[in-house]
């Protein structure tokens, strides 16, 4: 079974230009987290869907971050336009629905460098 | 709201010796917590997780946490570490009830470096 895939693994961008991150889940997964994790600091959670919809989106710091989930399967992070701040390492992780194990399955990471 | 400490930012020891990595918590409901690690250029795994009973698990590669309510502690331990378990590690919670497959909250993680 292949893992949560990230793409791509790094990315460098100038601020005010757009990047768009994704995320390829379990097969099978319903559920779907974004986190973040900025130098120095925690893990943070941005958002999660259950299937294509949004459940929770109460970390997306700002309207500059939009993220999709298409049809249920993969998703996407738009950052638009970038900014400094935004810089750090995006992790996305997946879980099924109906095994009470909680556990979150994650992806490599992709890291973001906004100069 | 919850909040995860992890009390040590960094953690050296040499091949063989025991470790204990300390986590603290605090929240005003029940959680579920976590431990999990990182690999350099892998993503995040789960090392093991407390549901519910005892308050003693084991986890993978010899691992083992001890839940303690009274001090809101998850402390990780080892009692004989290998130079393969360098590595960044990360205790984290999750709000029992309401959205059950909801976020997890992190601690900022410890980076255990074993020596020879």
């Amino acid at each position: 079974e292949a893992g949560v895939t990230q793409f791509p693994s790094h990315s460098v961008i100038e601020k005010g230009q757009t990047v768009t991150l994704r995320c390829d889940p379990i097969s099978g997964h319903d559920n779907l987290y974004w986190y973040r994790r900025v130098m120095g600091k925690e893990i943070k959670f941005l958002l999660h869907f259950v299937k294509e919809s949004k459940q929770d989106e109460s970390g997306m710091p700002n309207n500059r971050f939009l993220a999709e989930r298409t049809g249920g399967t993969y998703s996407t992070l738009k950052v638009q336009p970038a900014e400094l701040e935004d810089s750090g390492v995006y992790f996305c992780a997946s879980s099924q629905s109906h095994r009470f194990t909680y556990e979150q399955y994650f992806g490599p990471g992709t890291r973001l460098t906004v100069t | 709201a919850q909040s995860v400490t992890q009390l040590d930012s960094q953690v050296p020891v040499f091949e063989e010796a025991p470790v204990e990595l300390r986590c603290n918590y605090s929240s005003s409901v029940s959680v579920y917590l976590f431990w999990y690690v990182q690999y350099p250029n892998q993503g995040l795994q789960l090392l093991l997780k407390y549901l519910s009973g005892s308050t003693l698990v084991k986890g993978i590669n010899g691992f083992e946490a001890e839940f303690n309510k009274s001090q809101t502690s998850f402390h990780l331990r080892k009692p004989s570490v290998h130079i393969s378990d360098t590595a960044e590690y990360f205790c984290a919670v999750i709000r029992r009830g309401g959205t059950s497959y909801g976020k997890l909250t992190f601690g900022q993680g410890t980076i255990l470096t074993v020596h020879p």
